[in-house]
């Protein structure tokens, strides 16, 4: 099982929809989570970090179930600007340092 | 707002030769890493910096690959004899703490090994 499994869609959506995504990750040690945005040929960009009781960020909202190991990403109200390839991050530690590890990402295609 | 900076943008080297990518941490960040990112391939972690050595480094950061804080600003990564798939976009990236602290992405280097 990869350490950090997306969906790599893509996931063509129309303007004002609402989208979610989700990713799994492997090691149940794994400590913090983050959700990243990466545009094409770009650098990732933080979007949100994701707390265990769940956060939200204007239209973003991010949720992390610890038991079926997984977090997710809820855009609502989509932007034609919010076409990008969202990426999970989960760190986790080994041997003393806290590894970072990225998923591949989930490609969203906002559609006018 | 302070951002990581890197040069060059775009770097084509032949196969065997040595090229350094050059970056900028935001400056009052301590830690520092290098991820990079195979076309079409997700972010992979190469190493990470703090107190003038190396935190932590990946599988792929193997003995052609070294880094460098030679001053007060720049932090580099170096490749000794480059290869054909060493071909990606590398990122710099810095944070004020270290894992899990947030890190900050550069624009990235794009390396092209022909």
């Amino acid at each position: 099982r990869k350490e950090v499994e997306q969906d790599p869609g893509p996931f063509n959506v129309p303007e004002g929809a609402t989208v979610a995504f989700n990713c799994t990750y492997s090691n149940s040690a794994s400590q913090s989570f983050f959700w990243y945005r990466q545009d094409c040929r770009k650098e990732p960009k933080l979007l949100m970090s994701v707390y265990s009781s769940g956060n939200e960020d204007g239209r973003f909202t991010a949720q992390l179930n610890r038991a079926s190991q997984y977090i997710s990403l809820l855009i609502r109200d989509s932007k034609l600007s919010d076409s990008a390839t969202y990426l999970c991050v989960v760190t986790f530690k080994s041997g003393g340092y806290q590894k970072v590890t990225f998923g591949t990402g989930t490609k969203l295609q906002v559609i006018p | 707002e302070p951002e990581v900076t890197q040069t060059p943008s775009h770097q084509v080297t032949q196969m065997g030769q040595e090229v350094i990518l050059r970056c900028v941490p935001i400056s009052n960040h301590l830690y520092f890493y290098w991820y990079r990112q195979i076309l079409g391939q997700k972010v992979e972690f190469l190493v990470s910096f703090y107190n003038n050595e190396i935190s932590e480094k990946s599988e792929i950061f193997d003995d052609q690959f070294s880094v460098e804080r030679p001053d007060g600003s720049n932090f580099t990564l170096k490749i000794r004899s480059t290869k054909l798939e060493d071909s990606a976009m590398y990122f710099c990236a810095s944070s004020e703490g270290g894992v899990p602290t947030v890190q900050y992405f550069g624009p990235g280097t794009r390396l092209t090994v022909t």
